[in-house]
């Protein structure tokens, strides 16, 4: 069975503050997915990452592939209240199917 | 694009009447939709994997008879849940796989459904 372990579970900081998220995992995966879901929504895609060692920006958050495709990391510089929500990291099976496995997410609150 | 819309955003019913919770990509086709379950503060759990045309792949432990899953269009999949009880209360949240204009097996997810049942 493959599982995604994530961590922290939560995250409490401060605006201004940097902080980085894991996802670690002893399975490869053929694509990784982070998602950002606020209360009562469903979740929204922020990025893919495919390729071992691939890092991608999206304004402040960076996200990471290792170089095994076995883990990601997403950073976040100078966090701001309006990043307060729940950062699941998802990770693609092979096959055509589309299947994910989800992490458990991390909560994370921004106080200004 | 790829949008995904989720119908009705939140109902509340009866114990032992029946739910239907429709999903609709808006914008593109999808020949695979999941459906999911999240109870409050965790994950999502993936509840069955929904393909056009044919009956859904469930996971283990969700009950098919419990939860009938119905894909009779590439843009529409439907989630009912039947005699409903009070521990079927949740957050039901549907995806859909893109269409091939994207490469990565990435799902759009809809607002999901809040369900409670009294």
């Amino acid at each position: 069975t493959q599982l995604l372990e994530q961590s922290p579970q939560f995250l409490s900081i401060q605006e201004g503050e940097n902080l980085t998220v894991y996802c670690n995992s002893s399975s490869v995966f053929s694509s990784l997915q982070w998602y950002r879901q606020e209360p009562g929504e469903g979740p929204v895609l922020l990025v893919t990452v495919v390729t071992g060692g691939e890092v991608k920006k999206l304004k402040r958050l960076t996200f990471q592939f290792g170089d095994a495709r076995k883990d990601s990391s997403l950073h976040i510089t100078a966090a701001q209240p309006g990043d307060t929500g729940l950062y699941l990291c998802a990770g693609a099976r092979g096959g055509s199917q589309g299947n994910l496995i989800f992490g458990k997410g991390t909560k994370l609150s921004v106080k200004p | 694009g790829a949008v995904v819309s989720q119908h009705p955003s939140w109902v509340i019913c009866k114990s032992g009447t029946s739910v239907k919770i429709e999903c609709r990509s808006l914008d593109f086709q999808a020949t695979t939709m999941f459906w999911y379950r999240q109870f409050p503060k965790q994950s999502l759990m993936l509840m069955a994997t929904s393909n056009e045309g044919s009956k859904a792949t469930y996971e283990q432990g969700v009950e098919k008879d419990k939860f009938l899953i119905n894909h009779a269009s590439l843009t529409l999949s439907t989630l009912t849940v039947t005699s409903a009880h009070p521990e079927d209360s949740s957050f039901y949240i549907c995806s859909a796989l893109g269409d091939g204009r994207l490469t990565y097996n990435e799902q759009f997810f809809g607002p999901g459904t809040r369900l409670t049942v009294l």
